[in-house]
């Protein structure tokens, strides 16, 4: 499976945009970009996910970079609710399991 | 429904004894998996059932642990002769084919004394 690289942890002001970076340089032409939160002691989260182009839904922004090796997770307006791990994680179109990987902890304050 | 449903939410057993989970997924969704997660580390996928065919099986899941999904609707994780190294915690998480979105359950947490 091709990997991704996410910072270990961030840290953002409440009522701040913030922006979660994910390098994937192996990426292959069938792998959906996801992107999965988990909060302390919850199961994780669906947040997002795209293939090429930017996507935005009621949690998030995802914005992919042009040659698909780097992605972003844009949280528009932070609130400490979005104190989380966040995944980032690479599933080809045909694939079900998610490889999470370590994620990034995003710390929020206020 | 309000989701995926584990249950019990926290197990505690003596090393050597079996343990059984149970999984209630969104009552529509056709696929299930299992996954655990060790503490610092994030969810590792253990299996996948599409209906009750069990498809997938990953390496992580030993001789001494087994699945099943009767019927295609609630499944039973059981882990026979624990060990300590298999305190972690269990998650279930379901979806509907054709779709991306995983929905997760809140765990089981097992604790190996």
């Amino acid at each position: 499976d091709a990997k991704t690289t996410q910072p270990n942890s961030m840290e953002s002001n409440e009522e701040e945009p913030v922006h979660l970076p994910c390098n994937h340089s192996t990426i292959s032409g069938t792998d959906y970009i996801h992107w999965y939160r988990q909060l302390p002691s919850q199961g994780p989260e669906y947040v997002i996910h795209g293939l090429t182009s930017n996507v935005n839904n009621r949690m998030a922004s995802l914005a992919i970079a042009e040659d698909r090796k780097s992605s972003t997770l844009i949280l528009h307006r932070a609130t400490l609710r979005d104190a989380a791990v966040y995944y980032c994680i690479l599933r080809a179109n045909s694939g079900y399991a998610l490889n999470f990987g370590k994620g990034t902890s995003l710390l929020v304050t206020p | 429904d309000t989701g995926v449903s584990q249950d019990p939410r926290h197990k505690i057993t003596k090393r050597g004894q079996n343990v059984t989970f149970r999984c209630d997924p969104i009552s529509e969704h056709n696929r299930l998996y299992w996954y655990r997660q060790t503490l610092g580390q994030g969810p590792e996928f253990l299996t996948y059932f599409q209906n009750e065919a069990q498809l997938e099986k990953s390496r992580l899941l030993s001789d001494r642990f087994s699945a099943e999904r009767p019927k295609g609707s609630f499944s039973t994780l059981e882990i026979q002769r624990t060990e300590q190294g298999d305190s972690a915690m269990y998650l279930c998480a379901s979806s509907l084919q054709g779709y991306t979105e995983a929905f997760f359950g809140q765990g089981t947490r097992l604790t190996v004394v």
